[in-house]
C-alpha cells in the first residue's frame, strides 16, 4: 500500500536554528499539507500546497515558515529560526483529488527545540 | 469559520463495553466528515469517512459513525471495544464546494480512549 513518508522521525535543534522537515507524498497525489500537533493539543492545519504554490495557510504559518516541492517527489517544510514553541509533531499529508478520497498522513516528525 | 467539537477528552471503558464518541461541527455548507485514529506512537490513520449517500458509514475494525445533518453531528460508535482500541480518536471536517477550503481538514481536540482488559 502506498504511504506518505517523513524524515527524520525525530529532530532536536537549538533555538534560532533552521530546520527542514522532509516528506515524500504518495506519487500520484496532487494536494499536499503540513499539520502540527503540540503535545497534548489538537492537530492544527499549517499549509496546503497545490500546483506548485501555497493554496491556503493558517495564522500559525508566518514568515518563519516556508514550503517547497523542489523536485517531483519531495515536499519540505522549513522553519527559518526555530522557537521553543515550535516543538511539536509535524505531519505531512497528501490527497489525490476531490472524488471521494481521503488524505493520507505520514508518521510525523517530532521536532524538539531546546 | 469552521470548528469541530469533541465532547469527551478522555474515556475509560472496560473490554466489551459499547463506545460512542461525540463530534459536532459548525459549518453551514456541505462538508466531508472523517474519523482518524492515532495509536500510541503511530501516525493518523483513517477509520471512516462520509462524503455523501447513506449517513450511516461503516469503517475498519468494527467502527461506524452516523451523520445527522440537523444536529451537525458525526458520532463514532463501536458496540464492543477491545483493549487494542486504546488510542486517540480525532474527528475532522472539511468544506466542499465554492468557498470551502479544499483539503484543509479541521480537527477536533481528540478523545483519548483507554480500554481496560
Amino acid at each position: 500500500e502506498p504511504e506518505v513518508t517523513q524524515t527524520p522521525s525525530h529532530q532536536v535543534t537549538q533555538m534560532g536554528q533552521e530546520v527542514i522537515l522532509r516528506c515524500v507524498p504518495i506519487s500520484n497525489h496532487l494536494y499536499f499539507y503540513w499539520y502540527r500537533q503540540i503535545l497534548g493539543q489538537k492537530v492544527e492545519f499549517l499549509v496546503s500546497f497545490y500546483n506548485n504554490e501555497i493554496s491556503e495557510k493558517s495564522e500559525i504559518f508566518d514568515d518563519q515558515f516556508s514550503v517547497e516541492r523542489p523536485d517531483g517527489s519531495n515536499f519540505t517544510l522549513k522553519i527559518r529560526s526555530t522557537k521553543l514553541e515550535d516543538s511539536a509533531m509535524y505531519f505531512c499529508a497528501s490527497l489525490r483529488d476531490w472524488t471521494g478520497t481521503e488524505a493520507f498522513f505520514g508518521q510525523g516528525t517530532r521536532l524538539t527545540v531546546v | 469559520a469552521q470548528s469541530v467539537s469533541q465532547h469527551n477528552h478522555h474515556v475509560i471503558l472496560s473490554e466489551a463495553a459499547s463506545l460512542e464518541l461525540g463530534c459536532n461541527y459548525s459549518y453551514g455548507g456541505t462538508v466531508n466528515l472523517f474519523w482518524y485514529v492515532q495509536y500510541p506512537g503511530q501516525h493518523l490513520q483513517l477509520l471512516l469517512k462520509y462524503f455523501s449517500g447513506d449517513p450511516l458509514v461503516k469503517g475498519i475494525k468494527g467502527f461506524e459513525a452516523e451523520f445527522i445533518k440537523s444536529k451537525f453531528s458525526f458520532n463514532l460508535r463501536k458496540p464492543s471495544v477491545q483493549w487494542s482500541d486504546t488510542a486517540e480518536y480525532f474527528c475532522a471536517v472539511n468544506a466542499r464546494g465554492n468557498g470551502g477550503s479544499q483539503g484543509n481538514l479541521i480537527f477536533g481536540k481528540g478523545t483519548k480512549l483507554s480500554v481496560k482488559p
